[in-house]
C-alpha cells in the first residue's frame, strides 16, 4: 500500500490568511483526492487531483477557496484560503488504488 | 447516486461480546465496499474492503448485494477495538470515495 506523508499535522491560523496542505505519496500514482473532516462529522470530498489537469471539484467546493497543485504523480498541495472559523476541520489526503489516507492536518482558524 | 449509511452513532458492548457494526449502501452499479477505523489520535486506517475477503483484527465482513450491505462483524470485542468506524464505498476502481457517517465503537471491560 502507498504510504502518505502529509503535513503540517496541525496548525492554528487567523481568520483571513491561507494555509497550504503538503502531501507527499512514497509511489507514483494517477489519482488524489482531499477530503474534509469538520468536527464530529464523517469525510467529505472536496476535489479529485490528477497531475496534468485541473483539479475536479464537489459541490459546495470551488478553486478559489480550494486550490489545488497536482506537479508530478508523488505530490499535491491543497490551500485554504482566506480562512475563517467555519474552515476549522481536518484536512486528508488519499490515493488510489490502495486507498490509504495521509495523516491528517488539523486546522483552527481563530 | 451513491450513499452510505450507519444507522448507528454509537455501539456499546462489553469484552467478550460479539460485535456488528452495520452499513447499508445506495448505488445502481457493482460497488466497492470498504471498512475503516480511527483510533483515539491515530490516522485513519483501511480495515479491509470486500475484494480482498481477508480477516483483519478479527473482522470480516461480507458484500451481501441483495440487501445491500455490508455489515462488519467480529465474534469477541476486545477494549482496544474501541474507535469510530467508517463504511465508505467507491462505484468505480480508481474513484473517490463515500463514506458514512460512523459508529463509534465503546468495549467496556
Amino acid at each position: 500500500s502507498a504510504v502518505i506523508s502529509q503535513k503540517p499535522s496541525r496548525d492554528i491560523c487567523q481568520r483571513g490568511t491561507s494555509l497550504t496542505i503538503q502531501c507527499q505519496v512514497d509511489s507514483q500514482v494517477t489519482m488524489m483526492f482531499w477530503y474534509r473532516q469538520q468536527p464530529g462529522q464523517s469525510l467529505t470530498l472536496i476535489a479529485t487531483a490528477n497531475q496534468g489537469s485541473e483539479a475536479t471539484y464537489e459541490s459546495g467546493f470551488v478553486i478559489d477557496k480550494f486550490p489545488i497543485s497536482r506537479p508530478n504523480l508523488t505530490f499535491s498541495t491543497l490551500t485554504v484560503s482566506n480562512m475563517s472559523p467555519e474552515d476549522s476541520s481536518i484536512y486528508l489526503c488519499s490515493v488510489t488504488p490502495s486507498y490509504t489516507f495521509g495523516s491528517g492536518t488539523r486546522l483552527t482558524v481563530v | 447516486a451513491q450513499r452510505v449509511t450507519q444507522p448507528e452513532k454509537l455501539l456499546s458492548v462489553f469484552k467478550g461480546a460479539p460485535v456488528e457494526l452495520k452499513c447499508n449502501y445506495s448505488y445502481s452499479g457493482s460497488p466497492e465496499l470498504f471498512w475503516y477505523v480511527q483510533y483515539s489520535r491515530q490516522r485513519l486506517q483501511l480495515l479491509l474492503r470486500h475484494i480482498s475477503r481477508e480477516s483483519i483484527k478479527g473482522f470480516t465482513a461480507d458484500l451481501n448485494k441483495g440487501e445491500t450491505s455490508f455489515h462488519l462483524k467480529k465474534p469477541f470485542a476486545q477494549e482496544e477495538d474501541s474507535a469510530m468506524y467508517y463504511c465508505a464505498l467507491t462505484g468505480n476502481a480508481g474513484n473517490m470515495l463515500t463514506f458514512g457517517g460512523g459508529t463509534r465503537l465503546m468495549v467496556k471491560p
